[in-house]
């Protein structure tokens, strides 16, 4: 069974650009996260999903970060205009359904200078 | 809302030695998982052990188990004939159990695990 992909592995861009990082999680699995993770703490939500629809974004800043995930499968996160302190790890998991154990992607590291 | 600490910043055990790494959390919810997940160098978590709140038993898997003490909201990590390979960071996971959509994995900030050879 292939794992969660995720591409860029890594990503540095400046201040003030645009970047996108994609996953594509377990083939059948209906739940997608993305997770912050800044050096030295632990992951933290961004955002949930369900099938193609959103079921916690309360930790995504909106006014900066987008998420979509299409037709139920793949996921893209986006960042418009980055700052200096959007620098992580970006990691993607995925879980069959509501409850059920989360796998998580190899992660993309991004930093922005 | 839920919070979960790691005390240990930093962990070293000899190798085929025994540790044990710390985790506490709070919360007022009854149902509820706790996780045990190693993240090495190459940064993808992988699950190492759960355990489900309402089980008294503790969790076990092969080499690494748990002591879940439920009433001082404690849940520790017991790594036993500790291997190179163990070398990681651990990260201490809560998940509430009785709400759909509202399973993320609250952190803690991570034990970095040092095997030495």
């Amino acid at each position: 069974e292939a794992g969660v992909a995720q591409s860029p592995r890594y990503k540095i861009i400046e201040k003030r650009q645009s970047v996108a990082f994609w996953c594509n999680p377990i083939s059948g699995h209906a739940t997608l996260y993305w997770y912050q993770q800044i050096l030295g703490q632990g992951p933290k939500l961004l955002i949930q999903f369900q099938n193609n629809g959103v079921v916690d974004d309360s930790q995504l800043p909106k006014d900066r970060f987008s998420a979509e995930r299409l037709k139920g499968v793949d996921s893209t996160l986006k960042i418009q205009p980055a700052k200096l302190e959007d620098s992580a790890v970006y990691l993607c998991a995925s879980s069959l359904v509501w409850g059920n154990e989360q796998y998580f992607g190899p992660g993309t590291r991004l930093t922005v200078t | 809302a839920q919070t979960v600490t790691q005390s240990q910043p930093e962990m070293s055990v000899q190798e085929a030695e025994t540790v044990t790494l710390s985790c506490t959390y709070d919360t007022s919810e009854s149902d509820y998982y706790l996780f045990w997940y190693k993240q090495p160098p190459s940064r993808q978590m992988i699950l190492v052990i759960r355990q489900e709140a309402y089980k008294q038993q503790n969790a076990t898997e092969n080499r690494f188990s748990v002591n879940f003490q439920k009433a001082a909201k404690s849940f520790s990590l017991k790594i036993s004939d500790s291997q190179l390979g163990d070398a990681a960071m651990y990260f201490c996971a809560y998940r509430s159990g009785s709400n759909f959509g509202n399973e993320k994995l609250t952190f803690g900030t991570g034990t970095r695990l040092t095997i030495i050879p």
